[in-house]
């Protein structure tokens, strides 16, 4: 199985920082990373797929990139409505995996 | 608009079973590949288990291969899965989400708001 490494498992941040998290993946996923955001009692939410795909709706304001097995997501201006624990998740090759999560909180 | 809605969570006894279904509508569902995806009270998502547009391609997690089957009926609009053998640590939040493709490799679009399967005795 594929591993994902996500980092930090959780970070505090003021609005107008800007935040980056982590994925690595234990072998080479290609493109086949996607992000999905998460808030509490809520179905988790795809903001990224395929690695840079920004979905339809999303605030420019979050940006990703990486190949291979090194990924980045940005949030270039965290808003208030960013808190939120966030996933990445490889679909290269089954079982599919999810990484630990990231929590971004309020400093 | 992309509905997704679960149904046929519960409370459940050790070794016994449970279907759960998923109704999609808004969107044309046997163009897109589907997924069950669980998460655990205060623990992360994990992916359980995911079916082609034409139901062709099914794949599982191991901790569930053998004991789950995830099927379609795209007459219906419908999403299922089948729980075997439930044991306590398939107590989670299960939800159905829409790939992105029709093979089960793109990011998951939409999902629906989870049905809550507990297995207790």
């Amino acid at each position: 199985d594929i591993q994902i490494t996500q980092s930090p498992s959780s970070l505090s941040a003021s609005v107008g920082d800007r935040v980056t998290i982590t994925c690595r993946a234990s072998q080479t996923i290609l493109s086949y990373l996607h992000w999905y955001q998460q808030k509490p009692g809520k179905a988790p939410n795809l903001l990224v797929s395929m690695a840079s795909r920004l979905q339809n709706g999303v605030p420019s304001r979050f940006t990703a990139s990486g190949s291979g097995r090194d990924f980045t997501f940005t949030i270039s201006s965290l808003q208030l409505e960013d808190f939120a624990t966030y996933y990445c998740e490889q679909s290269y090759s089954t079982p599919r995996t999810f990484g630990h999560g990231t929590r971004v909180e309020i400093k | 608009e992309v509905h997704l809605v679960e149904s046929g969570g519960g409370l459940v006894q050790p070794g016994r079973s449970l279907r759960l279904s998923c109704e999609a509508s808004g969107f044309t569902f046997d163009d897109f590949a589907m997924h069950w995806v669980r998460q655990a009270p205060g623990k992360g998502l994990e992916w359980v288990a995911g079916i082609s547009w034409k139901g062709a391609n099914i794949d599982y997690a191991d901790s569930v291969k053998g004991r789950f089957t995830i099927s379609r009926d795209n007459s219906r609009n419908s999403l299922y899965l089948q729980m075997n053998s439930l044991r306590p640590n398939d107590t989670a939040l299960y939800y159905c989400a829409k790939d992105t493709r029709s093979l089960p490799d793109g990011g998951l679009s939409n999902w629906g708001q989870g049905t809550l399967v507990t297995v207790s005795s």
